[in-house]
């Protein structure tokens, strides 16, 4: 049951370029939703989040955006440096879950210089 | 900057025995997690610890697990008789005093320990 799917298991981007990874989720109970970086052999680094009653959360290069009625979320990495590379978690959480994160199977970002 | 610390960050045990996993939350924070990432699968919940008690766990986290806290700074998860499919990286992480989801808190993780059962 992946109640949160990242359809893309890999993204190749130019630097400089925009990245864009994608997350869809099935669960209407979630209400907050963050995206994390993971290098190799390191834990999850929180990037940034969103909650559910926004459409639209940036901090510096990345963008966050949010259509509940599709039940859609994506991530914009603007411009793309060759440092992104790594795999982009999205997760999720609902109100009322003790605050569990249920990740969706992650896209392998690759920033080509 | 605060973080959440694992040890051993490597850990090597026979199949059918037991193993403890340690894990420093960050101080102030009162929300506990267990995960665990499979190689080349997604990072999976385990389980949620919260005010001395487990708030929520997965049909993963059976009879052979267990969470603890023995003295109000660590967290561990106890695997009581390993199995191959154990083998897995196990990441700690923990959230401030609201909890993921309210007040915009994020769970920190840490650097995870890699579990190998041979």
């Amino acid at each position: 049951d992946q109640q949160v799917k990242q359809n893309s298991p890999s993204l190749s981007v130019q630097e400089g370029r925009i990245s864009i990874l994608n997350c869809d989720y099935t669960n209407s109970m979630f209400d907050y939703f963050l995206w994390y970086k993971k290098y190799p052999a390191e834990g999850p680094t929180f990037l940034i989040s969103i909650s559910s009653i926004k459409d639209k959360n940036e901090d510096g290069r990345f963008t966050v955006f949010l259509n509940k009625s599709a039940k859609h979320l994506s991530l914009h990495i603007v411009p793309s440096q060759p440092g992104d590379s790594a795999v982009y978690f999205c997760a999720a959480s609902a109100e009322g879950s003790a605050r569990q994160l249920t990740f969706g199977s992650g896209t392998q970002l690759t920033v080509l210089p | 900057e605060p973080e959440v610390t694992q040890t051993p960050s490597h850990q090597v045990t026979q199949m059918g025995q037991e193993v403890i996993l340690r894990c420093v939350p960050i101080s102030n924070h009162l929300y506990f997690y267990w995960y665990r990432q499979i190689l080349g699968q997604k990072v999976e919940f385990l389980v949620s610890f919260y005010n001395n008690e487990i708030s929520e766990k997965s049909e993963i986290f059976d009879d052979q697990f267990s969470v603890e806290r023995p003295d109000g700074s660590n967290f561990t998860l106890k695997i009581r008789s390993t199995k191959l499919e154990d083998s897995a990286m196990y990441f700690c992480a923990s959230s401030g005093t609201s909890g993921v989801g309210t007040k915009n808190t994020e769970a920190f993780f840490g650097q995870g320990t890699r579990l190998t059962v041979v």
